[in-house]
């Protein structure tokens, strides 16, 4: 988990309420990664960035939205939350755009 | 069918048992290959990561890839309590814009006394 953080770590929200998971990494790598991770899904990729402004669609994009204005910083928003977005949200990070890549701690995030 | 298949466990061993831990793949393009350890409520780790077929060692850790059959494993020596987490196997092609990893979902392995 050195160098990236994801902020909240735990959140429980209502259904249809805007939510919004910041990663925000000091390594300065140019590419980042929002995940999700679900029991027999394993992870599966929502949104990344290939450097500031620039992102696309993951597997998994619909109801989501990202936004990357600093190198540091990957915002991912959940415009109106549903209970089907319960799950746990990891952020990653990698160098190249090849290859590895390391994840940060987790947001463990329910709509109830 | 998925992309990448995983024997999801429990796989319980004894301590200093040497651990297999597999996965299949149907995407012949994938010449990336990785493996990650979870623990329990934290983020993946990377452990080993390897470019197209063969072997390659890491202290207790092993990871091996066969293109031919599309199967790629890793091996745990001398397994410690400390290994119990879950492992998961991911791959990426070459190309595009970015790493995209396509993930197992993970076998869960825990070291017994």
């Amino acid at each position: 988990d050195a160098g990236i953080t994801q902020s909240p770590r735990h959140k429980v929200t209502e259904t249809g309420t805007p939510v919004t998971l910041r990663c925000h990494q000091t390594e300065n790598h140019r590419y980042m990664y929002w995940y999700r991770q679900d029991p027999g899904h394993g992870l599966r990729l929502i949104h990344y960035s290939y450097g500031v402004k620039d992102t696309d669609k993951g597997e998994v994009s619909d109801g989501y939205s990202v936004s990357r204005s600093k190198t540091e910083d990957f915002l991912l928003t959940l415009e109106s939350a549903t209970s089907s977005q319960t799950s746990v949200y990891f952020c990653a990070i990698s160098v190249e755009g090849i290859g590895e890549q390391y994840f940060g701690p987790g947001t463990r995030l329910t709509v109830t | 069918q998925k992309e990448v298949e995983q024997d999801p466990g429990p796989l319980s061993v004894p301590e200093g048992a040497i651990v297999s831990l597999n996965c299949t793949y149907s995407n012949s393009a994938f010449q990336y290959f990785m493996w990650y350890r979870q623990y329990s409520r934290k983020g993946p780790e990377l452990l080993m990561y390897t470019y197209s077929s063969g072997n390659k060692e890491d202290g207790r850790f092993t990871a091996q890839v066969d293109k031919s059959s599309k199967y790629i494993s890793l091996f745990i020596r001398d397994s410690q309590p400390s290994d119990s987490a879950t492992y998961l196997c991911a791959m990426s092609v070459k190309g595009g814009t970015a790493s995209k990893l396509t993930f197992g979902t993970g076998t869960r392995l825990q070291v017994t006394l």
